[in-house]
């Protein structure tokens, strides 16, 4: 039972690029999240989707885009890399809106932008 | 929109002591949540709570809606109780929503 599986673990970019983190779920959930830490502060969720077809806008949603075309897959894309996006960043899921279920995390991906 | 406080920052404990972690926070909720990130970054869920109080193994967590409080208690610490402690409560109060984290608890047991 994978549950939330998050690549790449690691990657650096240079400023300028593009990249696409994938985010996908065996646990049929129908909410997923992503969300950036940085050091000393907080989790912040950059965009949410409450089932295929449907995003929306977390905290911090700026230089970043989402789809969600199935249950399983939840990617991120990073349009035009910047320094500020140097994170860990982490994808979640599950069954519902988050109160009352607990969310299942992936391991992260560390990324950097140099 | 909610904001939540967590206290300590960081603790550092012996073996085998009694370890509590504090989260309060701003807006009204029905739920609040406890993870728990460990050393090498995986973060899982150990709570949710809407009242009273909830037990598993040595982690005990109490809430007080009233109060607008929350506390982790550890019962006999063990240096694999070492990690980083989050609560995280619904953005804009309430029972719906998105959540809001605090900023972690760093929790270091030493044998």
């Amino acid at each position: 039972n994978a549950g939330v599986t998050q690549t790449p673990k690691f990657r650096i970019l240079k400023i300028g690029q593009s990249m696409t983190l994938q985010c996908t779920q065996d646990m049929n959930h129908n909410y997923m999240y992503w969300y950036r830490q940085d050091p000393g502060m907080g989790l912040k969720l950059i965009y949410y989707s409450v089932g295929a077809g449907i995003t929306d806008k977390g905290e911090v949603p700026n230089g970043y885009n989402v789809s969600r075309s199935t249950t399983e897959d939840f990617p991120l894309r990073l349009e035009l890399a910047a320094p500020s996006q140097t994170s860990v960043y982490f994808c979640a899921s599950s069954p519902q809106t988050g109160d009352y279920q607990p969310q299942h995390f992936g391991d992260g991906t560390r990324l950097s932008i140099l | 929109k909610n904001e939540v406080e967590q206290s300590p920052q960081n603790l550092t404990a012996q073996e085998g002591e009694f370890i509590t972690i504090n989260c309060s926070y701003s807006v009204g909720i029905s739920a609040l949540h406890w993870l728990q990130q460990h050393p090498g970054g995986g973060i899982v869920s150990l709570f949710m709570l809407s009242s009273g109080k909830k037990k598993h193994g040595r982690l005990i967590a109490t809430i007080n809606i009233q109060e607008k409080h929350s506390s982790l208690h550890i019962t006999a610490s063990h240096p694999r109780d070492s990690a980083v402690y989050i609560c995280a409560v619904p953005l804009y109060g309430g029972s719906q929503g998105n959540l809001i984290f605090g900023k972690g608890t760093k929790l270091s047991v030493k044998p």
